[in-house]
């Protein structure tokens, strides 16, 4: 059972440039999660989708980066116009069916390392 | 703001020698949390977790303890090995409306030989 998938592994972008980065859930898992990691921090929640539903986007900056889970197909986190400031490792989590109550564990990616020159 | 936070950023250990990370959190509500460890050029793998209901849980060479009154747990790694150098970040899931998890800044291990 191949764990979540995330490409690609490492870009890089000049600034002004859109950036796409794409993660694929365990099979089954219906929610996915995306964490940016600033070096030598610990990782920031960005969004939280369901299959064709954003579900909290309470950690998304407000311009330039959106996301997607489709019905078919990848999650995609996109940025737009990429400042240095965006240079980060950005992680993607899958969990199965989300309960009324409890937390599902999040199963992580190896993540997408960006770089913005 | 964040509710989790650690006490000190890096941590050496010689080979074979026990280690404790060290945790904080604000809130106390808090009732669960979770350790990780995540390894360079790697995702976040979890290690163990607890419950609030609990004082102290154990693992395979890991024991996580829970203070709730001065709100701090701790991760203890017995005899470390070289594959445990990573960081460790303890991490509080936040259920209500949506699911996210609150990571702290984390704690990097390294184990000398």
């Amino acid at each position: 059972n191949a764990g979540v998938m995330q490409n690609p592994r490492h870009l890089v972008r000049r600034r002004g440039q859109e950036a796409r980065l794409r993660c694929s859930p365990m099979k089954g898992h219906s929610h996915v999660y995306w964490y940016r990691q600033l070096p030598e921090e610990g990782l920031k929640f960005m969004v939280y989708l369901q299959k064709e539903n954003i579900i909290d986007e309470s950690g998304m900056p407000k311009e330039r980066f959106s996301a997607e889970f489709p019905k078919e197909g990848p999650s995609i986190l996109r940025i737009q116009q990429v400042v240095r400031g965006d240079s980060a490792a950005y992680f993607c989590a899958s969990s199965p069916f989300q309960g009324a109550r409890g937390y599902n564990e999040q199963f992580f990616g190896p993540g997408t390392r960006l770089t913005v020159l | 703001g964040e509710s989790v936070g650690l006490h000190l950023p890096t941590l050496s250990v010689q080979e074979g020698d026990n280690s404790i990370i060290n945790c904080a959190y604000s809130n106390s509500a808090s009732d669960y949390f979770i350790w990780y460890k995540q390894e360079s050029g790697k995702g976040p793998q979890f290690i163990i977790d607890i419950r609030s209901n609990m004082d102290k849980r154990q693992g395979q060479r890991v024991t996580v303890l829970l203070n709730k009154t001065v709100k701090h747990l701790s991760l203890q790694i017995a005899a470390t090995q070289p594959g445990d150098s990573a960081v460790y970040f303890c991490a509080e899931p936040i259920i209500q409306g949506a699911q996210k998890l609150v990571f702290g800044q984390g704690t990097r291990l390294t184990i000398n030989p």
